[in-house]
């Protein structure tokens, strides 16, 4: 986990609020990623930001929205629209490379959000 | 469309026992592979990758993966289990070909259970 973080650890929101998740990364890395993990189901790709001040939509964009304004942070707001929020939130950041090949993405220790 | 299909939900070995957390693909061109071990209530941590190269690769806390390409196979290995192994295993994939970012696609998990 070092190199990322996120906060908080766990979050409680009411039904209509919107909240927003945190993530910073001290790693120089240019790519940043947002998951969502629920039981049985893996990890599903929210949003990824592959340089500042641009993103795109990955799997399950909807109800999310994020922004990048700094290398270092790619905040994540759960808006409203979201219907069932309750899940466990993991941010990757990766170096980001250009050309072909894959690089190594590095997960913080994630956010516990639950829908009261 | 690329996929990851880790075929058992837990996996249970005696300590000392060898271990095997099998994991199989899907993917349009040449795969690159992820395995990334997962403790109670944190992030991602990165165990290995194969690229490009020998087919048996090497990484942390003494797992290891064999790359099977007719097989599509990916299975995480490790000689001797320690209680301490305990965890949800994934595994990831990306292809070579129509991937625009970095993106993976991660399987449902395993939980490896060792008992002593």
């Amino acid at each position: 986990d070092g190199g990322i973080t996120q906060s908080p650890k766990y979050l409680f929101r009411k039904e209509g609020q919107n909240v927003t998740l945190s993530c910073e990364q001290n790693l120089n890395h240019d790519a940043m990623y947002w998951y969502r993990q629920d039981p049985g189901q893996g990890l599903r790709l929210i949003y990824y930001s592959q340089i500042v001040n641009d993103f795109q939509k990955g799997d399950i964009a909807e109800g999310y929205s994020v922004s990048r304004e700094k290398k270092e942070s790619f905040p994540l707001t759960v808006t409203s629209a979201q219907k069932n929020p309750t899940a466990f939130y993991l941010c990757a950041s990766s170096l980001g490379t250009s050309g072909s090949l894959p690089d190594t993405q590095y997960f913080g220790p994630g956010t516990r959000l639950t829908v009261l | 469309a690329q996929s990851v299909a880790q075929p058992e939900d837990q996996v249970n070995v005696a300590e000392g026992n060898p271990l095997t957390v099998k994991c199989t693909y899907s993917v349009s061109g040449n795969p690159y592979l992820f395995w990334y071990v997962q403790y109670p209530n944190r992030g991602l941590q990165f165990l290995l990758k194969y690229i490009t190269g020998d087919n048996l690769v090497k990484g942390s806390y003494g797992f290891e993966a064999e790359f099977n390409k007719s097989q599509t196979s990916f299975h995480l290995k490790k000689p001797s289990a320690l209680v301490s192994d305990s965890a949800l295993y994934f595994c990831a994939v990306r292809g070579e070909i129509g991937n625009a970012g970095n993106m993976l696609t991660f399987g449902g998990g395993t939980r490896l259970m060792v008992k002593p």
